[in-house]
């Protein structure tokens, strides 16, 4: 089954302890998101990927990092979180067409205490 | 950036009716796309607009565009209590590969 799939769902952790939310995709996407969900906000992009060792900013990446060694995998890296950092995650992948459907993971929910 | 606004931010109707959420963005587009998120869930595409249509259908989905408004209609016909969920528009720039910004949805109850 085609799918995206983020780990963990929930996650509750404490100021300053590094964690790392891992995102997958089965599908040989070329491009991948990560964004951040916020009542009010709306979708915030954080960093996307076009490709392997290619990423780039979005809207909001302050305090995260990303990586993307392999095709598959794109995880988000919160070297230090923060209590603003919680919210609920999606990662999100799409082929390499300028059309741009977007699949999306079922969302990691992180609280920093 | 935030380009996609939808309008309302909030509808409530009964099962039957249909429902009309609207979504206005800023600079030239690619194409447009609706998306639905149940409670807490990831996005669902429902549907895309590509610049140069003026309609699309699926199923008991009807979106519109009109790029001189620069402006989209999506509209649920029948609707049921299993539509209740988000929409979201999207939309994919006109230049450059298509990362997509979205909007911050409209919240749809449809009450039995």
């Amino acid at each position: 089954e085609a799918q995206v799939t983020q780990n963990p769902r929930y996650l509750i952790t404490v100021t300053g302890k590094k964690l790392t939310v891992t995102c997958s995709q089965n599908m040989n996407h070329e491009y991948m998101s990560w964004y951040r969900q916020d009542p009010g906000l709306g979708l915030r992009q954080i960093y996307y990927s076009m490709n392997v060792e290619v990423t780039d900013k979005g809207d909001v990446p302050e305090g995260y990092k990303v990586s993307r060694k392999e095709k598959r995998n794109f995880p988000l890296i919160l070297e230090s979180p923060s209590p603003n950092q919680t919210s609920l995650y999606f990662c999100a992948s799409s082929p390499s067409d300028r059309v741009g459907i977007q699949y999306f993971g079922a969302g990691t929910r992180l609280s920093v205490l | 950036s935030q380009q996609g606004e939808e309008d309302p931010q909030a509808l409530s109707i009964q099962e039957g009716e249909n429902a009309t959420m609207n979504c206005s963005y800023k600079t030239s587009i690619n194409n447009l796309q609706w998306y639905r998120q149940n409670s807490g869930r990831g996005l669902v595409h429902l549907i895309l607009i590509r610049s140069n249509e003026r309609e699309k259908h699926s199923g008991r989905l009807r979106v519109t565009l009109d790029t001189s408004k620069k402006s989209s209609s999506l509209l649920i016909t029948a609707s049921r209590a299993a539509d209740t969920a988000s929409y979201f528009c999207a939309t994919g720039p006109n230049s450059g590969y298509s990362t997509l910004t979205f909007g911050k949805g409209t919240m749809l109850l449809v009450s039995p």
